[in-house]
C-alpha cells in the first residue's frame, strides 16, 4: 500500500496570503488528522476529519481552516498568513472502526512565511 | 499549557548501551500513551504504546514504563543501534483510538559507535 502522501513538500508564502495543504490518505483510511510542528513546541493537533465531518479541533484560530473530501483525501486552508505559521504541517491517516487506530503520518509540508 | 513534557531535548549514548527517553504529562485524564520516532525529512512512525490499566509494555528492544502516580512514562532502548537515531515524541490521549493527541516537543536521540 502506498503511505501518506502530501503535497506540496516544500512552500514559501509572504504575509497576508492564504495557502492550501492537501493530503492523500493511505487507502481505506478515513480519518485524517493535521498536526504542526514548529521547533521547541512538538507537534500541535489542528483537527481531524472523519468521513468529510470536523470531530475534533484543537486550539487554534479561526485562520485555519481543513476539509475532507468523498475520497477522504483532506485539505487544509490558512488565511492572513503570519510569519509565526511557518512551520512543518504534518498530515495522519487511520483506518478507525476497522480494528486499527494507529496513526500513520506522512512527510509533511514545510511552510516558511515572509 | 504544555500538557506533555519531554525535558530533555537531546540525549547521547554509545552503541550497545541502554537509552532511556523521560516524559512527563500534567492532566489525569489521559488514558493511554504513545512513543513515535521521526527521522528528517520523514513523517513520525509509531513505536510502542500503553494503556494506563499497565505498568510496563515491552516489544523487542524496546520497553515503555508508566507510573500513573508520578505521571511519568519513560522508553527504554536496549540495546542501543547508530539506527535508533532520531527524533523521539511521547504522546498522549484520552482513550485508546483517540485520534487527537497531545505530543510532547521530542528528544533527539544520537547513538554513537
Amino acid at each position: 500500500k502506498a503511505g501518506v502522501t502530501q503535497t506540496p513538500r516544500y512552500l514559501i508564502k509572504t504575509r497576508g496570503q492564504q495557502v492550501t495543504l492537501s493530503c492523500s490518505p493511505i487507502s481505506g483510511h478515513r480519518s485524517v488528522s493535521w498536526y504542526q510542528q514548529t521547533p521547541g513546541q512538538g507537534l500541535q493537533f489542528l483537527f481531524e476529519y472523519f468521513s468529510e465531518t470536523q470531530r475534533n479541533k484543537g486550539n487554534f484560530p479561526g485562520r485555519f481552516s481543513g476539509r475532507q473530501f468523498s475520497n477522504s483525501r483532506s485539505e487544509m486552508n490558512v488565511s492572513t498568513l503570519e510569519l509565526g505559521d511557518s512551520a512543518l504541517y504534518l498530515c495522519a491517516s487511520s483506518q478507525v472502526g476497522a480494528g486499527g487506530y494507529e496513526q500513520y503520518f506522512g512527510p509533511g509540508t514545510r511552510l516558511t512565511v515572509t | 499549557d504544555q500538557q506533555v513534557k519531554q525535558n530533555s531535548p537531546s540525549l547521547s549514548v554509545q552503541e550497545g548501551r541502554i537509552s532511556i527517553l523521560n516524559c512527563d504529562y500534567t492532566n489525569s485524564m489521559f488514558d493511554y500513551f504513545l512513543w513515535y520516532k521521526k527521522y528528517p525529512a520523514e513523517g513520525p512512525t509509531f513505536l510502542i504504546s500503553i494503556s494506563s490499566i499497565k505498568d510496563k509494555n515491552e516489544d523487542g528492544r524496546f520497553t515503555v514504563f508508566l507510573n500513573k502516580s508520578a505521571k511519568h512514562l519513560s522508553l527504554h532502548i536496549v540495546p542501543s543501534q547508530p539506527g535508533d537515531s532520531a527524533v523521539y515524541f511521547c504522546a498522549a490521549s484520552l482513550y485508546q483510538g483517540a485520534q487527537k493527541l497531545v505530543f510532547g516537543q521530542g528528544t533527539r536521540l544520537t547513538i554513537n559507535p
